[in-house]
């Protein structure tokens, strides 16, 4: 079963704090692992794609790591702040191109 | 730059009428493009990979007579909701890749809601 995870579904964090979720994804068979965050009435957009295990990306307050051994991603956001809240969407490329979704972790920042 | 537009945004119609979605790559070409449903508190289910100049690849459970996928341009993908009924409302949404990035990141619209009455 291709089954790609995100924890927790939904999170409200104070303005101000640093957070993080993960992302779940199969270690076999990986190509990529896919970040976007999804505003409300907005399009997704891409954050971050990664591909080697141990990768660490990193985006203004935002940063990503990756352990493709061990199947997983975490999403840290350092000081969060109200334009944060969004749903994250992590995405597993397998090797033969197949996109895979997570269902998302809902981000809520409270002023 | 890496924008696509979707239209429309919103569409009510009524039970057993057709109705057209487009989804355009504006300022890339897209040789392949993306449709997505997603369903309430739901994650995106994948429906087809609308391939350019070819005939679209479905996911298992997507009835292609149901869901006409047509992508003549490589900047031009629409999805044709036949004969619709109201368990066809939904939040439908494409996405194109970038034929020049190898990243396989894809690009979405904003999105189209469809209510069937």
């Amino acid at each position: 079963i291709l089954n790609v995870e995100q924890s927790p579904q939904s999170l409200h964090v104070q303005e101000g704090d640093s957070t993080n979720f993960t992302c779940s994804f199969p270690s076999s068979n990986f190509y990529a692992l896919h970040w976007y965050r999804w505003e409300t009435a907005k399009s997704p957009e891409a954050l971050f794609v990664m591909t080697l295990n141990g990768d660490e990306k990193k985006k203004g307050r935002i940063s990503a790591t990756l352990n493709t051994k061990e199947g997983y991603s975490y999403l840290y956001i350092k000081g969060s702040q109200p334009e944060d809240s969004a749903t994250y969407l992590c995405a597993f490329l397998r090797s033969n191109y197949q996109l895979i979704w997570g269902a998302g972790t809902k981000l809520i920042i409270k002023p | 730059g890496a924008v696509v537009s979707q239209h429309p945004s919103r569409v009510i119609c009524k039970s057993g009428t057709s109705v057209k979605i487009e989804c355009r790559s504006l300022d890339f070409q897209a040789t392949t493009m993306f449709w997505y449903r997603q369903f309430p508190k739901k994650s995106l289910m994948l429906m087809a990979t609308s391939n350019e100049g070819s005939k679209a690849t479905y996911e298992q459970g997507v009835e292609k007579d149901k869901f006409l996928i047509n992508h003549a341009s490589l900047t031009l993908s629409t999805l044709t909701v036949t004969s619709a009924h109201p368990e066809d409302s939904s939040f439908y949404i494409c996405s194109a890749r970038d034929s020049q990035e190898a990243t396989e990141t894809q690009y979405f619209g904003p999105g189209t809601r469809l209510l069937v009455l």
